[in-house]
């Protein structure tokens, strides 16, 4: 595609509900980043893709937060047990190349009741 | 723990006038440096990168500059206008074969017509 897509764009769901959220990155593009902004503040690493695997998950707050891209393409961050404080705009990136230029998608803005 | 600090949070300027944004880091082991721009509600826009031999990138009316010995970089917007009216972003990704970004918290700027 053109650019970097996430869906949804929006997602209210509640306390102690599993949500899955979707990044569509840049066509040819190896890396994938995933990130949390939470107002007022600048994204927050969570996790790095290359390829398939995830070479740095250090960012992922704990065990409740798990992210996949099975084909080294689309990626979907998965949240279990979602809690109030999970809360937040979620962004995600790719480049071309390991530590190359980062493009960004719209976000998700997640909101739990 | 690599921090990234932007000076000032938030900056008010009249049409035209020249300015400058500044990043702070404490590890100087980056492999370059990324600036962007988030209008509210939406995604980051990527602005320059600057890799980590280089001493500045130049697009347009935006200039950036990397000191990596004294942990700076700055970003100077010139003739500034009402559209440049955004939250400006600086991002280091961590040496050391991780590839976890640091982003700073912002600087909001509003261009005054």
């Amino acid at each position: 595609g053109a650019g970097v897509s996430q869906t949804p764009s929006n997602k209210v769901t509640e306390k102690g509900k599993y949500v899955e959220l979707r990044c569509d990155p840049i066509s040819g593009h190896t890396a994938l980043y995933w990130y949390r902004q939470s107002l007022g503040q600048g994204p927050e690493f969570l996790i790095y893709f290359q390829g398939t695997g995830a070479a740095d998950d250090s960012g992922l707050p704990n065990d409740r937060f798990f992210a996949v891209r099975p084909e080294g393409s689309v990626s979907t961050l998965k949240i279990q047990r979602t809690e109030r404080g999970d809360s937040a705009v979620y962004l995600c990136a790719s480049s071309k190349e390991a530590v190359g230029e980062q493009f960004f998608g719209p976000g998700t803005r997640l909101t739990v009741l | 723990k690599q921090e990234v600090t932007q000076i000032p949070a938030a900056l008010s300027v009249p049409e035209g006038e020249n300015l400058v944004l500044n990043c702070s880091f404490t590890d100087s082991a980056i492999y370059n440096l990324q600036w962007f721009r988030q209008d509210p509600g939406k995604g980051l826009t990527s602005l320059l990168l600057i890799q980590s031999s280089q001493r500045e990138q130049t697009s347009g009316r935006l200039n950036a500059s990397l000191d990596k010995s004294s942990g700076r970089s700055t970003l100077y917007i010139a003739a500034s206008q009402p559209g440049d009216s955004a939250t400006y972003l600086c991002a280091v990704p961590n040496s050391g074969g991780y590839q976890k970004v640091t982003f700073g918290t912002g600087t909001k700027l509003q261009v005054i017509p």
